[in-house]
């Protein structure tokens, strides 16, 4: 069972270029998340999707992009990369609001922008 | 906006003691949930517990356990019977049901506890 699978695990870019991560789950759920990790905190919300060809915006949206075109797949797109996009990426996903409401995380992508 | 605050960046116990790690958050809602998730070095999220604001009793999972004091707006997260796999950075969490009124879905984090389980 393999959950939620991010590619790739780390990544160099430089300022400037462009770059997507990849963010597959397998489990048929219809709400998926983009969340970012910088050190010494919690993640914060980027964008969400709840199905497909359905997205919207999260906390810290800019300089980013997404697509929802199949339930099992939620890019992230990184449009001309700045040193402050420096963290680590996690894709999540889960069920629904109401029961089972687990979010399930892929294992993260560290992502360096020099 | 609803806001997570973990007040200790940093706990530490024996190993075979009991450690608690505090969380508190702000709402103006009556409906959510609310849940731990450990990060151990790995950096895979992985649930611990989770609260269903509308039940008063106290979640429990084998070693983890709860206290949840909603009028407080308090969710403690309590580790009994330390062991050294319990090692790693703790996120209190919270999710709202805004999205079924047209609001934003996601969970909003805490800054995160690093336990530290000492042999």
């Amino acid at each position: 069972n393999a959950g939620v699978t991010q590619t790739p695990k780390f990544r160099i870019l430089k300022i400037g270029q462009s770059m997507t991560l990849q963010c597959t789950q397998d489990m048929n759920h219809n709400y998926m998340y983009w969340y970012r990790q910088d050190p010494g905190m919690g993640l914060k919300l980027i964008y969400y999707s709840v199905g497909a060809g359905i997205t919207d915006k999260g906390e810290v949206p800019n300089g980013y992009n997404v697509s929802r075109s199949t339930t099992e797949d939620f890019p992230l797109r990184l449009e001309l990369a700045a040193p402050s996009q420096t963290s680590v990426y996690f894709c999540a996903s889960s069920y629904g609001l109401r029961g089972n409401t687990e979010a399930f995380f892929g294992q993260g992508t560290r992502l360096t922008v020099v | 906006a609803q806001t997570v605050t973990q007040s200790q960046p940093e706990m530490s116990v024996q190993e075979a003691e009991t450690v608690t790690l505090s969380c508190t958050y702000d709402t103006s809602e009556s409906d959510y949930y609310l849940f731990w998730y450990k990060q151990p070095p790995s950096r895979q999220m992985i649930l611990v517990i989770r609260q269903e604001a509308y039940k008063q009793q106290n979640a429990t999972e084998n070693r983890f356990s709860v206290n949840f004091q909603k009028a407080a707006k308090s969710f403690s997260l309590k580790i009994s019977d330390s062991q050294l796999g319990d090692a790693a950075m703790y996120f209190c969490a919270y999710r709202s049901f805004a999205l079924l009124g047209g609001g934003a879905d996601g969970l909003t984090f805490g800054k995160g506890t690093h336990l530290i389980i000492q042999p």
